[in-house]
């Protein structure tokens, strides 16, 4: 059974903080990583991709991939209140269905 | 351009009536999904459509759920003699799935489903 594993949270970050979001997955062989945001009550919203090992940016949000150790994170900058809602990571799983984890609560207060 | 398109929004039927949803992907993706959400949960995958290709049917709970796509674009999810426990919020998504790059998910609005 193919997993995606990520903390439910709350994780509660002030405004202006970096906030930490963890995923991790089973399937060694998983080539694809991305990471969703969702407010309460909408839909999944692609925020970043990544493919490689390493480090991906775009704006306040930097993706990281280490598939030796079967961990993709997500770090946002400058956290803003705006960006409280879920973070859904999801993996990969063959013939590109994505297998989600539960997601991440964000909150971030003033 | 257009995004991923569903109808209705949301949807209120009685137990035992059959449902039809509806998904109109983004435009040129090959690929489209659906998938499901009950309410705090995570997503549940149902079906994958590619193309010419057999759909994957691997994630539909049971034989009351079935799903077609027509000329490789308009997608309708359809629940017969529906339950309760199949109140959910039923979103669809699409991706150009290009070998080695595309693999991308762009979702749909959803539709609430409510089964009383």
């Amino acid at each position: 059974q193919k997993e995606v594993e990520q903390n439910s949270g709350p994780l509660s970050v002030p405004e202006g903080a970096i906030a930490s979001l963890n995923c991790t997955y089973s399937d060694r062989g998983s080539q694809s990583f991305f990471w969703y945001r969702q407010y309460s009550g909408k839909s999944p919203e692609l925020i970043m991709f990544i493919y490689s090992n390493g480090d991906k940016e775009d704006g306040r949000f930097t993706a990281q991939l280490n598939k030796a150790s079967q961990y993709v994170s997500l770090l946002i900058r400058d956290s803003q209140p705006s960006d409280s809602a879920t973070y859904l990571c999801a993996v990969n799983g063959g013939y590109n269905k994505l297998i989600f984890g539960a997601g991440t609560r964000l909150a971030v207060h003033p | 351009g257009a995004g991923v398109s569903q109808s209705p929004s949301n949807k209120v039927t009685e137990k035992g009536k059959d449902v039809e949803l509806r998904c109109d992907p983004i435009s040129g993706h090959t690929a489209l999904y659906w998938y499901r959400q009950s309410l705090g949960q995570g997503l549940e995958f149902l079906i994958y459509f590619q193309g010419n290709s057999a759909p994957d049917k691997s994630g539909l709970p049971s034989d009351r759920f079935s799903a077609e796509r027509t000329g490789g674009s308009v997608s309708t999810l359809t629940i017969q003699r529906t339950q309760q426990e199949d109140s959910a919020v039923y979103l669809c998504a699409s991706s150009l799935d290009l070998a080695g790059q595309g693999y991308e998910q762009y979702f749909g609005p959803g539709t609430r489903l409510t089964v009383t």
